[in-house]
């Protein structure tokens, strides 16, 4: 079956840096795009940053341009997030989340369980 | 950016009821709404895609409708696990964006 599996994250101080992972299996990794979604305590969701199914387009938020950086290994079948120059305002739970699409409209259809990012000195 | 407006953020409910959650895109994209369901801890759940089209194993009792910039997702008859917070996004356009949320609360 269809797995994301985010790590990674934990507590970090203001201005420092963290790398999420997020591991798939159940699926053929490199045929699709994923995204990584975040969610501050008690708000709604976010969108963060979209990575195409080769690596070759990368889009971000504009919250974290700049301080972001996505990224995907094919050939083990992870995507990872690198986060610089961290603020409060980044405290949040991430999930990795892949795209599909039927007719056109694309959509999450699978996500992760979720990695917090607690970012307090 | 394309802004996702939501309404109610929260309404109150009980089993059996119908609900219906609308969502307003700030300019036309077509059907391409999408509705997900999230419970406290939980990751989202996608339940409509396309506007209309029901998700793999979602219950028949949720419903979507709409084009262009006004949605509505319709629960025609509450259920207890059906209590949850309800999201609209849009993927028309680059960033995709979410609505604010609706809780639906006993």
């Amino acid at each position: 079956q269809v797995q994301l599996v985010e790590s990674g994250g934990g507590v970090v101080q203001p201005g420092r840096s963290l790398r999420l992972s997020c591991g798939a299996s159940g699926f053929t990794f490199n045929k699709y795009g994923i995204h990584w979604v975040r969610q501050a305590p008690g708000k709604g969701l976010e969108w963060v940053a979209l990575i195409w199914y080769d690596g070759s387009k990368k889009y971000y938020a504009d919250s974290v341009k700049g301080r972001f950086t996505i990224s995907r290994d094919n050939s083990k079948n992870t995507l990872s997030l690198q986060m610089n120059s961290l603020g409060a305002e980044d405290t949040a739970v991430y999930y990795c989340a892949r795209e599909s699409q039927q007719w056109g409209v694309t959509f999450f259809d699978y996500w992760g369980q979720g990695a917090l990012v607690t970012v307090s000195s | 950016d394309i802004q996702m407006t939501q309404s109610p953020s929260s309404l109150s409910a009980a089993v059996g009821d119908r609900v219906t959650i609308t969502c307003r895109a700030s300019q036309s994209i077509s059907t391409y709404l999408n509705w997900y369901q999230q419970k406290p801890g939980k990751a989202p759940k996608l339940l409509i895609y396309d506007a209309s089209t029901l998700y793999t194993g979602v219950p028949s009792r949720f419903s979507g409708s709409g084009s262009g910039i006004d949605f509505t997702l319709t629960i025609s008859s509450l259920q207890p696990e059906d209590f949850a917070s309800y999201y609209c996004q849009q993927s028309d356009n680059t960033p995709v964006t979410f609505g604010q949320g609706t809780k639906v609360e006993i």
